[in-house]
């Protein structure tokens, strides 16, 4: 079946500027999670959907950032006002049990 | 706090085993796994373990870990151009499902 899906695969922003990344994941997927690469901090987590419970969001880093989830599906990541530091791959991964996380090809971010 | 640990680099020849090694602190990770990453592609699963195991085995794959040191290991038998990649060795954390990660192993394979 289909995997995670995330859009759009390359971004390139200016700074000031806020950014949507988009995040399909696999159908039937109850969890969803965020998470941030970056050259020399390697995976970071970001935040995380489990069903209707509230999110966990204690991996964000600012409060320039922000994701929503709709309808226990498609989740979307904000960042506001970017920043040249937010430049990174951004990865999102769904699972049905907390055991396995799939995750999708990423939206890499560049802010100049 | 949580911290999981890999060397970063790893070069092989074809043909022979490799293993990547992985240490981590958070001795109450219930899930260790190990991640393929290949240029510009996202993450694989390609297998975890139950902190309850010592050993678990899929195909060419081996994975051994000693919860007493809290280290784990990655082993390729008779690895393949194919295989080279970043390999990341996570956790899952004690405060919810989040994963933790090492900053990976380049694994680098040589014909």
């Amino acid at each position: 079946g289909a995997g995670v899906s995330q859009s759009p695969s390359n971004k390139v922003t200016e700074k000031g500027k806020d950014v949507e990344l988009r995040c399909d994941p696999i159908s039937g997927h109850t969890a969803l999670y965020w998470y941030r690469q970056s050259l020399g901090q390697g995976l970071e987590f970001l935040i995380y959907f489990q069903g209707n419970s509230a999110p966990d969001k204690s991996g964000l880093p600012s409060d320039r950032f922000s994701a929503e989830r709709t309808g226990g599906s498609v989740s979307t990541l904000t960042i506001q006002r970017t920043q040249q530091e937010d430049s990174a791959v951004y990865l999102c991964a769904s699972s049905l049990s907390p055991g396995e996380q799939y995750f999708g090809p990423g939206t890499r971010l560049t802010v100049t | 706090g949580e911290d999981v640990e890999q060397s970063l680099f790893l070069s092989v020849r074809e043909g022979d085993s490799s293993v990547i090694n992985c240490t981590y602190t958070d001795s109450s990770s219930t899930y260790l796994y190990w991640y393929k990453q290949e240029p510009g592609a996202g993450l694989q699963l390609l297998t975890y373990i139950f902190s309850n195991m010592d050993m678990k085995q899929d195909q060419r794959l081996t994975v051994l870990l000693n919860k007493k040191d809290k280290h784990l290991s990655l082993r390729i038998a008779d690895t393949q151009t194919g295989d080279s990649a970043i390999y990341f060795c996570a956790e899952r954390g004690q405060a919810g499902t989040a994963l933790i990660f090492g900053k990976g192993t380049t694994l680098s394979v040589s014909s």
